[in-house]
Formats: C-alpha cells, structure tokens, sequence
C-alpha cells in the first residue's frame, strides 16, 4: 500500500480563488482525518468522517471551508474563496477502527494563498 | 477540557547530549498517548506509544499520571535525530488531540 496520497503537493494560488484539495486514504481504513498545520497553531483538526460521515466539523475556520467523502477511498477539503491567512499545511490521515487510535498522515498540500 | 502542552517550541543540543521533550496534558481519566515524529520534508509517522512501553530509535517515554506528563527521552541525541516531534493524546473518541509541537535541533 502507498500509504495516504494526498494531491496537490503544493498548491500556489491567489486571493480569492477556490481551492481544491484532495486525499486517499489507506485501503481498508474507516476513518479520516484533516489537519491543518501552521508555525503558530501547531497541528489543528478541521473535521473527520467515519465510514464517509462527517462526525466532527467543530475545527473547521469558517464557512469558507467545506469537506466532502464522497466514497471511502476519496476525500476533499474545498476552501472558497480562499485568504492569505489560509496559507498552510494541509494534511490527511486515516485509521481503522482495529486497535489503537494510530494514524497514518500523508504527505501534506502546502498551500500559499498570494 | 482535554489538552496538551509542549512547553517548549525549539530545544537545540549537541550531539551525544541527553534530550528530554516535554509533554504534559490534561485529563482525568486514562488517556492513551502517543509521540509523533515529522522529519524535514517528509510524512508525520508515529514514534511510540505509551501502550506499547517500547523503544524506538532510543527514545523512550514513560506516562506519569500523577505528573499528567509523558515526557519523550534519548540519552544521546544524534545529528539524524532533528525533526519536529508531536505529543497526542487519545481519550475514548475517534480524535487525536496534539501538542503544538517541538523543534528538537541536533547540532554536530
């Protein structure tokens, strides 16, 4: 297994303009996570779905940023319109719901919002 | 509320040091914890988990509830050590809550 795939690596974009970020989890894995991380705040979690339900949404900024999975192997976190201060890593991570509560993280969307 | 706190943003050694990185967090309960590990340009991956009582790459972390801290420990860092570690606690929900992350630099 690849392990989680996220695309794009890096995405550069300016103010205003939707953003599009995308993730497939480990095969298998009923749970998925997205993060976001900035030099200040650190590692945050924006939302998770188990079994493609949305569960917990609580972390997400504001309406601007809105998830989807539509199937168990696909995800997306959307960002529109997006704002400099978006600007940051982005990260998913998915688990099983055997054992314990590790998650397997991809690589991360840099974001730059100009 | 549940929290974790990493007191610390950047702890610099020199290599053959002794590192300790601190983790302390707040619940009342039994917490499960973990350490992650992101080393530059790459994924974040697990390094231990208080479960597991293991050691892995040296490093080793013992949960204290009395002190509510999980303190991550090496005896000799080295060079390949330096990476941006994560303490993330677990407790009886989906979620990992983390810590805002040290910089543990390791300086030849």
């Amino acid at each position: 297994d690849a392990g989680v795939i996220q695309s794009p690596r890096h995405e550069v974009t300016e103010m205003g303009q939707e953003v599009t970020l995308r993730c497939k989890p480990i095969s298998g894995h009923d749970y998925l996570f997205w993060y976001r991380q900035t030099m200040m705040r650190g590692l945050e979690l924006l939302i998770y779905f188990n079994n493609n339900v949305p569960i917990d949404d609580s972390g997400m900024p504001e309406d601007r940023f809105s998830a989807k999975m539509p199937n168990a192997s696909f995800s997306t976190l959307k960002i529109q319109p997006s704002e400099p201060r978006d600007s940051a890593v982005y990260f998913c991570a998915s688990r099983t719901t055997q054992g314990s509560n590790e998650q397997f993280f991809g690589p991360g969307t840099r974001l730059t919002v100009l | 509320a549940q929290r974790v706190t990493q007191p610390e943003k950047l702890l610099s050694v020199f290599k053959g040091a002794p590192v300790e990185l601190k983790c302390n967090y707040s619940y009342s309960g039994s917490p499960e914890l973990f350490w992650y590990v992101q080393y530059s340009r790459q994924r974040l991956q697990l390094l231990l988990r208080h479960i597991s009582r293991e050691s892995i790459k040296g490093f080793t972390a013992d949960l204290n509830k009395g002190e509510t801290s999980f303190h991550l420990k090496k005896p000799f860092a080295q060079e390949e050590d330096s990476a941006m570690y994560y303490c993330a606690l677990s407790y009886n929900t989906d979620k990992l809550i983390f810590g805002t992350g040290t910089r543990l630099q390791v300086f030849p």
